[in-house]
């Protein structure tokens, strides 16, 4: 199994300022068929389902604020909220859907400071 | 517009079974891998398995192997997601979730409690 490892394990940011949150794969999730990265980030609000917000690694989901970016290639990676705002507390995790079974990192809590 | 309801929340004992349902609609069934995953209280994302609508093939996490049970009915575009033998372990948050790669779409959740 791909184990997916996220870093810090929370973080508190002031408003308006950048959060950055890392994710590394324990084996490259690059496909060498379609040269694309199996790699998504998701949001999570209490009381909520996830939501994704990036695939591909660096694809934002239709509707999904362009502040929210991904980057990274291989095993490591990263989801950057450019300005952070007060809707954009809660817990984000990477998955991996490169093979099976598929994977998340173990998230990470995002708080105001 | 896609929509995925769950059944709703469950209290079982140690031991017993449980079925959630997840009926789908606003897109072809049989055109999406649906996944389930759980969560358990204050815990991270568990992936547990998927089955291929079409073919109603199976592939199941080796955790659960032997305890979990994924079917679906296309008359009715549902999917199913059984889990037997049931301990306080399994008190979680279960999701079905469409496959487009990634998980696109998620359904609202099913809260099953184990308790004696």
């Amino acid at each position: 199994d791909i184990v997916m490892t996220q870093s810090p394990d929370s973080l508190a940011v002031s408003l308006g300022e950048r959060a950055t949150i890392n994710c590394k794969s324990s084996q490259s999730v690059l496909s060498n068929s379609n040269k694309k990265n199996h790699l998504a980030w998701y949001q999570q609000k209490p009381g909520q389902p996830p939501k994704v917000l990036i695939h591909w690694a660096s694809t934002r989901e239709a509707g999904v604020p362009d502040r929210f970016s991904g980057s990274g290639s291989g095993t490591d990676f990263s989801l950057t909220i450019s300005s952070l705002q007060a809707e954009d507390v809660a817990v984000y995790y990477c998955q991996q859907y490169y093979n099976s079974p598929r994977t998340f990192g173990q998230g990470t809590k995002v708080e105001i400071k | 517009q896609v929509q995925m309801v769950q059944s709703g929340t469950e209290v079982k004992k140690p031991g017993a079974s449980v079925k959630v349902s997840c009926k789908t609609s606003g897109y072809t069934f049989m055109d999406y891998h649906m996944h389930w995953v759980r969560q358990a209280p204050g815990q991270g994302l568990e992936w547990m398995g998927r089955i291929f609508p079409d073919s109603g093939g199976t592939y199941y996490a080796q955790k659960f192997q032997g305890r979990i049970t994924l079917t679906r009915d296309t008359s009715i575009t549902t999917a199913y997601m059984e889990l037997s033998g049931l301990t306080s372990d399994d008190t979680a948050v279960y999701y079905c979730v469409r496959e487009k790669w990634y998980y696109d779409y998620w359904g609202q959740g099913t809260l099953v409690t184990v308790s004696s």
